[in-house]
């Protein structure tokens, strides 16, 4: 079956502009995840959706980013009023927390803010 | 207390060879220890994973090491391959949906 899918797979914008990040998770997956990756560092948590639960959004780095999950499928990361800072790969995963949340990433979105 | 030390940041190693990546946490509340690859423009992928009930675990090539009362675990690459050349992060996890992520470590495997 598909895997997890992001679009698009590169991103180059100006400082200022605004940015959405898509992710289509795999089919039947109720948990989904965001993460930033900077270079050398590791995965930065950003926000999980389970569900029809609230979402933990207590890893967004500013109010600047904020992320939504219609259907309980795709989500949409946007970035607001970008900075260089924002530079990274945005990787999303989603799993099944049943199966002790084993997470399927997908290859992620590069951003590039100039 | 919700760090996962990982090191070396960049290994290289000649085929063949053994590569060991060391991995420590302090929150002995973690109970799931996953190790991720990642090669280039792909997201990361479960490669194996332990929990602390036992000591060790095998998988084909890799095998992690798990250290309770040190607060340490690390993943070996036995045979090493040039294929095996990607970037591995440990993770910790206790029973919920919040891992935490070492920083990875670049692995280069020489022909």
């Amino acid at each position: 079956g598909a895997g997890v899918s992001q679009s698009p797979s590169n991103k180059v914008t100006e400082k200022g502009k605004d940015v959405e990040l898509r992710c289509d998770p795999i089919s039947g997956h109720t948990a989904l995840y965001w993460y930033r990756q900077s270079l050398g560092q590791g995965l930065e948590f950003l926000i999980y959706f389970q569900g029809n639960s609230a979402p933990d959004k207590s890893g967004l780095p500013s109010d600047r980013f904020s992320a939504e999950r219609t259907g309980g499928s795709v989500s949409t990361l946007t970035i607001q009023r970008t900075q260089q800072e924002d530079s990274a790969v945005y990787l999303c995963a989603s799993s099944l927390p049943q199966l002790g949340y084993e997470q399927y990433f997908g290859p992620g979105t590069r951003l590039t803010v100039t | 207390q919700q760090q996962v030390k990982q090191s070396p940041q960049s290994l290289i190693v000649q085929k063949g060879g053994i590569s060991i990546i060391n991995c420590a946490y302090e929150n002995t509340a973690f109970d799931y220890f996953p190790w991720y690859q990642q090669f280039p423009g792909k997201g990361p992928a479960l490669l194996i994973a332990i929990r602390p009930d036992v000591s060790e675990k095998k998988e084909g090539r890799f095998t992690i090491s798990f250290n309770k009362s040190a607060k340490q675990f690390s993943l070996h690459i036995m045979d090493s391959q040039p294929g095996d050349s990607a970037t591995y992060f440990c993770a910790a996890n206790r029973g919920t949906y919040k891992y935490i992520f070492g920083t990875g470590t670049r692995l280069k495997v020489l022909a």
